[in-house]
């Protein structure tokens, strides 16, 4: 019964390191989903992925920002070449058809990024 | 584009007090939902709300939906302390299911 769970909870990167953030989603999961969340603002939607297959990126803002899945259980959310403008918070959350038709999101504790 | 608008951005009440906060989008959705966040936390989900009409309960909370007027709200009944927090609304994208916040509603509550 583990919940979505992040890592790192916190990063701090000079401008123009690369960076990767992990989520690992509820167990059997098949949707997931990654949220950028500037200070003070609601969470905007980034990407979606069921199972391996990422069929939506149009939040993506950058050809900076890459995500995988590849075994349709943990993803990665790589951001390279950082800049300022990309501090936030960057939430994670999975979901399951079998709750359907809530098909509710749950949210991870979120990874704070940083950017010096 | 769909687009969620909440207000107030900011509400400072005092125990006991009832409130309500609204969320408006802007096209047709099939859910919405409400969550709250604590500072430096995650999202908790209080209600999911899926046809018009809908109402929902829960302690000092109840939401409710119109989909012709494409409007949620949450009333606030005798706010207590503990219910200081920032709430979001959001609404689900039939395809693919993501969701579009609103900016949230940061509620203070003094004693």
């Amino acid at each position: 019964g583990a919940g979505v769970s992040q890592s790192p909870r916190y990063k701090v990167a000079k401008r123009g390191q690369d960076v990767a953030l992990r989520c690992d989603p509820i167990s059997g999961h098949v949707s997931l989903f990654w949220y950028q969340q500037a200070l003070g603002q609601g969470p905007e939607f980034l990407t979606y992925f069921q199972n391996e297959a990422q069929l939506d990126k149009s939040g993506l803002p950058s050809d900076r920002f890459f995500a995988e899945r590849p075994e349709g259980s943990v993803s990665t959310l790589k951001i390279q070449r950082t800049q300022q403008e990309d501090s936030a918070v960057y939430l994670c959350a999975s979901s399951s058809r079998r709750l359907a038709p809530y098909n509710e999101q749950f949210f991870g504790p979120g990874t704070r990024l940083t950017v010096l | 584009e769909l687009k969620v608008e909440q207000n107030p951005l900011f509400l400072s009440m005092q125990e006991g007090k009832n409130y309500t906060i609204y969320c408006n989008y802007s096209t047709t959705s099939d859910r919405l939902y409400w969550y709250r966040q604590d500072p430096g936390k995650s999202l908790e989900s209080l209600f999911v709300l899926l046809s018009n009409g809908a109402v929902k309960q829960e302690g000092r909370l109840m939401a409710s939906l119109d989909t012709k007027a494409r409007l949620s709200t949450l009333h606030i009944t005798a706010a207590v302390h503990d219910l200081s927090a920032t709430y979001f609304c959001a609404v689900s994208h039939n395809a693919g299911n993501m969701l579009t916040f609103g900016g949230g509603t940061r509620l203070m509550v003094k004693p």
